[in-house]
């Protein structure tokens, strides 16, 4: 059964620290993953996404890293700011056409940026 | 820019009422999708559709129905609300293409059911 496993659940830090969330997964055949934000009554907005060939990929402050071999992603957040408080979804896509239909989701790591 | 609009943001309803969710989308997306968010559950598929007048059953289906009758508008019904449906509607939709490697579902706002 392909599962997706995030860490951890929540996670308090203050404004201008780093912090890095964690993915694991076993979805197959792997297409792709995402990391989603989700800010409170709000709808995911996709970060980044990582295909089989990529190890990391930036989007400003945040920095998506992959290992395909040990299926674990992680989501680094550079000097953290307010803003950043949201939930974050790690998704990993199945090589059945790409649609959400083949979609896992992991349960979301609650973040917290404290001034 | 994809924009998927839900028809609510919050809805309070009776048990035993019938309620239906609208979902719009503006960018000729194939597959529309509709979830619920519960804590500590995270987001758990209802149905979804490929195409006009097509619907699957995603993993949660129970006490819910779905009707496409245009490609840009996908209804979820809940044929009599009971509290345990009290959630976080979150649509989406996507493009189909079979085989691509990187297909994104784009969400809409999400709709804060409270069944009472």
């Amino acid at each position: 059964k392909n599962q997706v496993e995030q860490s951890p659940q929540s996670l308090i830090i203050l404004e201008g620290k780093n912090c890095t969330l964690q993915c694991n997964y076993t979805v197959s055949p792997f297409s792709n993953l995402r990391w989603y934000k989700q800010d409170t009554g709000r709808g995911p907005v996709s970060l980044t996404i990582m295909t089989f060939s990529e190890n990391t990929k930036s989007n400003g402050r945040y920095t998506a890293t992959l290992d395909a071999d040990t299926k674990q992603s992680s989501l680094h957040i550079t000097a953290s700011q307010l803003s950043d408080s949201a939930s974050y979804i790690c998704v990993v896509s199945a090589l059945r056409g790409g649609g959400a239909d083949g979609l896992t989701f992991g349960k979301g790591t609650h973040l917290i940026i404290q001034p | 820019d994809v924009k998927v609009t839900q028809s609510s943001r919050y809805l309070v309803k009776r048990t035993g009422e019938k309620v239906f969710l609208e979902c719009v989308q503006d960018m000729d997306h194939e597959n529309m999708f509709w979830y619920r968010q519960d804590p500590g559950l995270g987001l758990r598929l209802i149905y979804f559709s490929y195409d006009v007048k097509m619907k699957e059953k995603g993993d949660i289906p129970e006490g819910y129905s779905v009707s496409r009758e245009k490609k840009e508008r996908f209804s979820l019904i809940l044929e009599s609300a009971s509290t345990n449906q009290t959630s976080m509607y979150l649509c989406a939709s996507s493009l189909e293409e079979s085989g691509a490697m990187n297909t994104e579902a784009f969400f809409g706002q999400g709709t804060r059911l409270t069944v009472v």
